[in-house]
């Protein structure tokens, strides 16, 4: 596609339930980012892919939070025994040095 | 500097008024200065990337220059319209990781 997408674009879930959300990023793009923003607050770094390089996992809250990206493309979010804390907007992006960051639409998570 | 900081943290203007908001980042390693303009519900949008000291770039009636000596940049919007009430968020590329550091935002609001 021509650009970032996420999946779902909701998800209501019970509190101690997992959850995976997924991002397909554009084609090409060596780099990608998880961020959330909770209501009422700025973007929150999570994790930052770059290549086959070690990702950058400084960002994540807790260990409940992991991430994957497979073959150099799409990625998984997962987090283990939601918490109602774990609401949140999750967004992916996308880039490659030098050209703009592109973001999906996101992936509203409801915990209840 | 350490981090990108953002100045003023929000910002309420007039329609017609001009104004202009700064970001900060560490000049050490910098590769990339991008703005983005991030309305509610909606995902951020790439407005300029710009690399070269001295840069300036302009969509409209939104312009920005960089300058990566000092570790600043300024967006300015001349002539507010209520449509450019949105949160103005700035990042920084690191050279050395590739990285894309962001700043807490501006949000401006824009009474008619």
């Amino acid at each position: 596609g021509a650009g970032v997408s996420q999946s779902p674009s909701n998800k209501v879930t019970e509190k101690g339930k997992d959850v995976e959300l997924r991002c397909d990023p554009i084609s090409g793009h060596t780099a990608l980012y998880w961020y959330r923003q909770s209501l009422g607050q700025g973007l929150e770094f999570l994790i930052y892919f770059q290549g086959n390089s070690a990702p950058d996992k400084s960002g994540l809250p807790s260990d409940r939070f992991s991430a994957e990206r497979t073959g150099g493309s799409v990625s998984t979010l997962t987090i283990q025994r939601t918490q109602q804390e774990d609401s949140a907007v999750y967004l992916c992006a996308s880039s490659s040095l030098g050209v703009a960051t592109a973001f999906g639409p996101g992936t509203r998570l409801t915990v209840l | 500097i350490l981090n990108v900081e953002q100045s003023p943290q929000s910002l309420h203007v007039q329609e017609g008024d001009s104004t202009n908001f700064t970001c900060s980042f560490p000049s050490s390693n910098f590769y990339a200065l991008h703005w983005y303009r991030w309305e509610t519900a909606k995902s951020p949008e790439a407005l300029f990337v710009m690399t070269l000291n001295g840069d300036e770039k302009k969509k409209g009636r939104i312009s920005a220059t960089l300058n990566t000596k000092e570790g600043y940049s300024y967006l300015y919007i001349k002539g507010s319209q209520p449509e450019d009430s949105a949160t103005y968020l700035c990042a920084s590329t690191s050279s050395n990781t590739g990285k894309l550091i962001f700043g807490q935002g501006t949000t401006l609001q824009v009474k008619p």
